[in-house]
């Protein structure tokens, strides 16, 4: 099955600042890369997703990169507020079955 | 659009009850709807794929007698958690994915936080 794995853990930034974080998947199979933003307590919210078929996404301050070849896929996000401080979560959705595998997630805090 | 309900918002039950979750999307038709769980400060779990009109398939490790999944219609999916005990307390959420969208985006409910006393 997929296993994707995400770095790091936790992030800490200063307000206006970038925040990156980076994710590798091993099946090649993996055709879409979704992520999500969760607050405590409510569902994952898709922030932005790339396809198989696109090296490189934007959205505003969002921006995710895609390298078919190495298998990672990066999320960016520009001029961070506190707003942005949540937990990120990265993921692949195989072709085959449609099942989404998730990162372990990224607690991002932005620093006021 | 894509609107995906959850119900119960949150339960609390005694130990070796049972408890069930629905799932429903309200502007869409689902075939494939997906349940998860995520305990705090960890990752969405799948747990199983539920199809309609044919029976869930589980991932490995979830017992399929204990998390019961029907999924009678193009738009409902429900789980049962049978004899509950405190170690199934977590947040229990589902996904939905339109079969009409030829991407495999999900659209996910907003969860259900189980208590077991």
């Amino acid at each position: 099955g997929e296993n994707v794995e995400q770095h790091p853990s936790t992030l800490s930034v200063q307000e206006g600042d970038s925040a990156v974080i980076k994710c590798t998947y091993s099946d090649s199979a993996s055709n879409y890369f979704p992520w999500y933003k969760q607050e405590l307590g409510k569902r994952p919210q898709l922030i932005i997703d790339i396809r198989s078929n696109v090296g490189e996404k934007k959205d505003q301050r969002i921006a995710v990169t895609l390298n078919k070849t190495a298998k990672h896929f990066s999320l960016h996000i520009t001029e961070t507020q506190p707003e942005d401080s949540a937990v990120y979560f990265c993921a692949a959705v195989s072709v085959n079955d449609y099942k989404l595998s998730f990162g372990a997630g990224t607690t991002v805090t932005v620093r006021a | 659009g894509a609107v995906v309900s959850q119900h119960p918002s949150w339960v609390i039950c005694k130990s070796g009850t049972s408890v069930k979750i629905e799932c429903r999307s309200l502007d869409f038709q689902a075939t494939t709807m997906f349940w998860y769980r995520q305990f705090p400060k960890q990752s969405l779990m799948l747990m199983a794929t539920s199809n309609e009109g044919s029976k869930a398939t589980y991932e490995q490790g979830v017992e399929k007698d204990k998390f019961l999944i029907n999924h009678a219609s193009l738009t409902l999916s429900t789980l049962t958690v049978t004899s509950a005990h405190p170690e199934d307390s977590s947040f229990y959420i589902c996904s939905a994915r339109d079969w009409q969208n030829m991407y495999n985006e999900q659209f996910f409910g907003p969860g259900t936080r189980l208590t077991v006393l």
